[in-house]
């Protein structure tokens, strides 16, 4: 069966970087997209961006631009999302969701995984 | 970027009510637009894609409908395990930007 298993919850001090890990687990990991949605305490759903785990393409929202990455290692279906130079306003719960075809159909989605940034 | 509303924000229903949440976008996404359903603590479980198909496994009691920049998600006949919070979600163009959410909870 498809899962998507996401580290565990982070806290952060301002200014740090955060890695949140997705591992892909019961389908061909390269044939799908994995994208990233956080929600902030008590916010709804924002997306982050995409990645294609067939050839590393991306494509962020433009707020996170020069702060976020999203990479893939192949070799353990796993999907990786930074985001540096945190801010209070990054804590969040972070989604990735597996994406199905160019539209990403975001059809199974990973735990979640608390961000906390606070001093 | 695509803006999406949904109205109403938040509704009371009782078990066998007909619900209708609305969905519209800022600009035509043709019929690229999806439904969520999200409960407190969970990660968002998908219900509807293409403005009207039903994802695999998902009641039939859900249905949804439109086009263009308006969209309707309808649950026929509400079931206790249908009060959360409902989500649309535009998949026409990057960034694929979330509605703020409708909440059904019990009247």
């Amino acid at each position: 069966q498809v899962q998507l298993v996401q580290s565990g919850a982070e806290v952060k001090k301002p200014g740090a970087s955060v890695r949140v890990s997705c591992k892909a687990s019961g389908y061909t990991f390269t044939s799908y997209g994995i994208t990233w949605v956080r929600q902030a305490p008590g916010q709804g759903l924002e997306w982050m961006g995409w990645i294609s785990a067939h050839n590393g393409d991306t494509k962020y929202v433009q707020k996170l631009q020069g702060r976020v990455t999203m990479t893939t290692d192949t070799s353990t279906s796993t999907v990786y999302m930074e985001l540096r130079s945190l801010i209070s306003d990054d804590t969040a719960v972070y989604y990735c969701a597996r994406g199905l075809g160019e539209h990403q159909l975001l059809d199974y989605w990973g735990q979640g995984t608390l961000v906390t940034v606070s001093s | 970027d695509i803006q999406m509303t949904q109205s109403p924000s938040s509704l009371s229903a009782s078990v066998g009510d007909r619900v209708t949440i609305t969905c519209r976008a800022s600009q035509s996404i043709s019929s690229y637009l999806n439904w969520y359903q999200q409960k407190p603590g969970k990660a968002p479980k998908f219900l509807i894609y293409s403005a009207s198909s039903l994802q695999s496994g998902v009641p039939s009691r859900f249905s949804g409908s439109g086009s263009g920049t308006d969209f309707t998600l309808t649950i026929s006949s509400l079931q206790p395990e249908d009060f959360a919070t409902y989500y649309c979600q535009q998949s026409y163009s990057a960034p694929f930007t979330f509605g703020p959410g409708t909440k059904v909870d019990i009247k």
